[in-house]
């Protein structure tokens, strides 16, 4: 079974400050995603890479960058944290979107 | 822009007793179609897939796929008060190979 792990599981950050999401996948997936999670809206795309080295914006990329340094891991960072990007964020995984490998979420407050 | 919309918000039911979720898209091109469950705090797990109409079944879960009236249907068969979770309606719309998500169904199973 394919695992994604996502760290740190939950996060409170203050206005303005630095925010890097984690994420490690030890199954060889090319494709790697992050999504946010509201409610009444469902999960939505942030950004996505094809590989290491690679980073495409997804469906709401504004104030978030991404940065896929090896096959393994995957990073959501905000460069100036704002309550608007309080969520749930989740990484997925996979070879394609056939059939994606999520991880548990992390759980992001920001004051 | 493909939309994806879910009813009910949140379902009741009794342990054993047939609950059927519905989820509504925009593009009748759209090429398949996922139905995923999450319990409270974990990732998304992949339940079926369907791509084309008529019926798919997985266990005790069946995808009813409906283009011409725009409809996916997951039925659950006597289901336990371990299947209560949140459950999402995935779409990947002709041509593209995201997933664009409904705002799920919140399913409680009582005993």
């Amino acid at each position: 079974e394919a695992a994604v792990t996502q760290s740190p599981r939950n996060k409170v950050a203050v206005t303005g400050g630095k925010v890097t999401l984690s994420c490690n996948q030890t199954n060889n997936h090319n494709n790697m995603y992050w999504y946010r999670q509201d409610t009444g809206h469902g999960l939505r795309l942030i950004h996505y890479s094809y590989g290491a080295g690679s980073t495409e914006k997804g469906d709401i990329p504004d104030g978030y960058k991404a940065s896929r340094p090896s096959q393994e891991n995957f990073s959501l960072i905000l460069e100036l944290a704002t309550p608007s990007q309080t969520s749930v964020y989740f990484c997925a995984s996979g070879l394609s979107n056939e059939r994606l490998f999520f991880g548990h979420g992390t759980k992001l407050s920001v004051l | 822009q493909q939309k994806v919309q879910q009813s009910p918000e949140s379902l009741t039911v009794s342990e054993g007793a047939m609950a059927s979720l519905n989820c509504t898209f925009s593009d009748r091109s759209s090429d398949n179609f996922r139905w995923y469950r999450q319990h409270s705090g974990k990732g998304l797990e992949v339940l079926v897939s369907i791509f084309s109409d008529g019926e798919k079944e997985e266990g005790s879960f069946t995808a009813h796929l409906n283009r011409a009236s725009l409809h996916v249907f997951l039925h659950i068969r006597e289901p336990q008060p371990s299947d209560s979770a949140l459950y999402l309606c995935a779409v990947t719309p002709s041509g593209s190979w995201q997933l664009i998500f409904g705002s799920g169904t919140q399913l409680t199973v009582m005993p």
